[in-house]
């Protein structure tokens, strides 16, 4: 299957301070990349689509403030969490998506997650 | 709306048996995708296999196969011949097929542990 890579896979920062976590597509072209929010035990929660070029769709609830997401590129998506406080702490996994498979399989493609911890 | 349940949050298994994850779902899409999905403990989710609303027969994958069974909006995952590595959490999930958006829906998952 494609490949996704999620930098960095663990991240401890102070209370304030802004995190950037990055999501990249090696072999494959993502018009489409998904931000999750995973808790412990629990299932996904979508934070938030970004389609290349156009601002992100956020879900109802998630502060696009704090969470600022970028998709410059056709293989690379960003999510910074700014001003972290320990509320913020939590498991951040991404997604990616081709968009042209002529099957309209669209196979969502995981990176590793970041494991984000803020003091 | 789409919703996915999955009703075992564990199952134990011996390796080298066969499982059944249990997966139902709702949705009131005509055309649509549902997907399994392997979590370990290390976090990553790892696809595993599809299957479309229309294909008219099970897909399989290796030792993994979906028994669709669509008049019972059901999509059990099997695991044949269970390995030690298959212990991890499982997701079920499905997206609506056409168009632009292609968000997931996820089910709450089922803890697998494979004992020797």
């Amino acid at each position: 299957g494609a490949v996704v890579s999620q930098h960095p896979s663990r991240v401890i920062c102070k209370s304030g301070t802004s995190v950037k976590i990055e999501c990249r597509s090696l072999d494959f072209q993502a018009t489409t990349m998904f931000w999750y929010r995973q808790f412990p035990k629990q299932s996904l929660m979508l934070m938030a689509t970004s389609n290349e070029g156009s601002k992100a769709t956020y879900e109802q609830g998630v502060e696009k403030d704090k969470f600022l997401i970028n998709h410059a590129s056709l293989t690379l998506s960003t999510l910074t969490v700014t001003s972290a406080h320990p509320e913020d702490s939590s498991f951040y996994i991404c997604s990616a998506s081709s968009g042209q498979d002529f099957l309209a399989k669209n196979i969502q493609y995981f990176g590793a997650g970041t494991r984000l911890s803020v003091l | 709306a789409q919703k996915i349940t999955q009703t075992q949050p564990g199952m134990f298994v011996q390796e080298k048996e066969a499982v059944t994850l249990d997966c139902t779902y709702d949705t009131s899409d005509q055309s649509y995708g549902l997907f399994w999905y392997k979590q370990p403990s290390s976090g990553e989710m790892i696809f595993l296999i599809y299957q479309g609303s229309y294909d008219e027969q099970n897909a399989t994958e290796g030792r993994y196969s979906l028994n669709f069974q669509k008049a019972r909006k059901s999509a059990n995952l099997v695991i044949s011949a269970s390995q030690l590595g298959d212990s991890a959490m499982y997701f079920c999930a499905m997206r609506a097929l056409g168009g632009s958006n292609y968000k997931l829906t996820f089910g709450k998952g089922t803890l697998l542990t494979v004992n020797p």
